[in-house]
């Protein structure tokens, strides 16, 4: 199935530092949204991202949506080990509206953070 | 804890088996969807419920069937249970069939041997 492209794969960073992950896709989407997944559990929703442009922040977290709505980011700062995980994004509501509700994940970013 | 819960938790069945899997929505949301999310890779879409009919499914085979109940609460059934089978089904609620803040369960652990 259609998968958004997320980089970086993996982060090795150590405990203080900004990380920067970011997500393309060939298709317009409405709604973008990023989530941390710990091992054996779900996807939890950090940020969601509804107007293009819109720069939104949770804490130490920012995202912005794509100005060409193909596009978001996500930024960390000063991490700490407790960050260490999957992140996920994921668009939704391609052009035509036809698909709210579904979401197309990209393939996660694996977290590291060495106290 | 977004207060959509997923039952059960973990599972294993054997090839050509029959597996049911149970999701309750937040509260208030009526909007339930399944992914299946093999090992390393990202949620794929199954398909969504939305007043108890189904709206929209990804790409998978009809094997693959559900239902939402009057509670907004959801089952997802999967026939002749095939090896690739094997994955963390999520389930996933919103508020409406255009919601797009989605929350997600904890996740069934599907083994088929």
């Amino acid at each position: 199935g259609q998968q958004l492209n997320q980089s970086p794969q993996s982060m090795f960073i150590q405990e203080g530092e900004d990380v920067s992950m970011n997500c393309t896709s060939s298709s317009i989407f409405n709604t973008w949204l990023w989530y941390k997944q710990d091992p054996g559990e779900g996807p939890v929703l950090l940020i969601a991202l509804y107007k293009a442009g819109e720069l939104t922040s949770n804490g130490r977290l920012t995202a912005q949506f794509g100005i060409t709505r193909k596009d978001s980011f996500l930024n960390i700062s000063a991490s700490i080990p407790s960050d260490v995980g999957i992140y996920f994004c994921a668009g939704s509501g391609n052009a035509g509206g036809t698909s709210y509700g579904k979401l197309t994940f990209g393939q996660g970013t694996i977290l590291t953070v060495h106290p | 804890e977004t207060g959509v819960t997923q039952s059960p938790t973990h599972l294993i069945k054997t090839r050509g088996q029959q597996v049911t899997l149970r999701c309750s929505s937040q509260s208030g949301h009526n909007t339930v969807s399944w992914y299946q999310q093999a090992l390393g890779q990202g949620p794929q879409f199954i398909f969504q419920y939305y007043r108890e009919e189904e709206n929209g499914r990804g790409n998978f085979p009809p094997r693959f069937s559900g239902l939402q109940f009057p509670n907004y609460s959801s089952e997802l059934n999967v026939n002749a249970l095939e090896l690739d089978d094997s994955a963390l089904y999520l389930c996933a609620s919103s508020l409406g069939a255009s919601g797009n803040t989605i929350y997600f369960g904890e996740g069934s652990w599907l083994t088929v041997v």
